[in-house]
């Protein structure tokens, strides 16, 4: 069965650097996500990717991050410089959507991010 | 706006009892509903979905149904298995952004 797939598992960095976090969608899915949980709270939506551009963002999702399609088949997040606020488990999904708007996102296993 | 609220964990129950996951929402408009399973160190799974008012999704023994009435969207298994311990997420889906919202999550522990 097809699944979304992230790359790293797990990431140390220092705070201030600059991260990539990787993601292969399903192939012939055509919305990506990217979503986030800082430990024991909530998964939180961070944005929403469609046609090359973000549809959605939240206010979470501010300068210091950014979303990129680089090649046919990865689909990236970006945070410029790390602040501590930013460890959490960082988790991308993937859409077919559908007539009438049906839709399922399908996770990834999620990185997890630790800045240090 | 649209949430989510689940019942608080974490849930202790013996192995082969009667589980329940309470989830309400708020939504406008008619969201798709679903359940996550998160095990340990591990991402997040669907486990069942409703796309509209008293559909009954159904995956794995789970099973849950969708109240317009009461906005709920329970979480039930007859008979839970060690196996099942994990965190339950119950989600909706905004229907004018697709964004997902999701609940606190539930922790289950079963004990043989």
């Amino acid at each position: 069965e097809p699944e979304v797939t992230q790359t790293p598992s797990h990431q140390v960095t220092q705070m201030g650097q600059e991260v990539i976090l990787r993601c292969v969608p399903i192939s012939n899915h055509l919305y990506f996500y990217w979503y986030r949980q800082i430990l024991g709270q909530k998964v939180e939506f961070l944005v929403s990717f469609y046609n090359n551009e973000i549809s959605e963002k939240s206010e979470i999702f501010d300068d210091q991050f950014s979303v990129e399609r680089p090649d046919g088949s990865n689909f990236t997040l970006k945070i410029r410089s790390t602040k501590l606020e930013d460890s959490a488990m960082y988790f991308c999904a993937s859409s077919v959507r559908l007539a009438g708007g049906r839709e399922t996102q399908y996770f990834g296993p999620g990185t997890r991010l630790l800045v240090l | 706006g649209n949430s989510v609220t689940q019942m608080e964990g974490p849930v202790t129950l013996s192995e082969e009892a009667f589980l329940t996951i309470n989830c309400t929402y708020t939504a406008t408009g008619y969201p798709s509903l679903f359940w996550y399973v998160q095990y340990p160190g591990e991402g997040l799974q669907l486990l069942l979905k409703a796309t509209k008012a008293d559909d009954k999704g159904s995956n794995k023994g789970f099973e849950a149904t969708y109240r317009k009435e009461t906005t709920s969207f329970h979480l039930e298994k007859g008979s839970v298995q060690v196996s099942d311990s994990a965190v339950y997420f119950c989600a909706l889906m905004d229907s004018g952004t697709y964004k997902y919202i999701f609940g606190t999550g539930t922790r289950l522990k079963v004990l043989a």
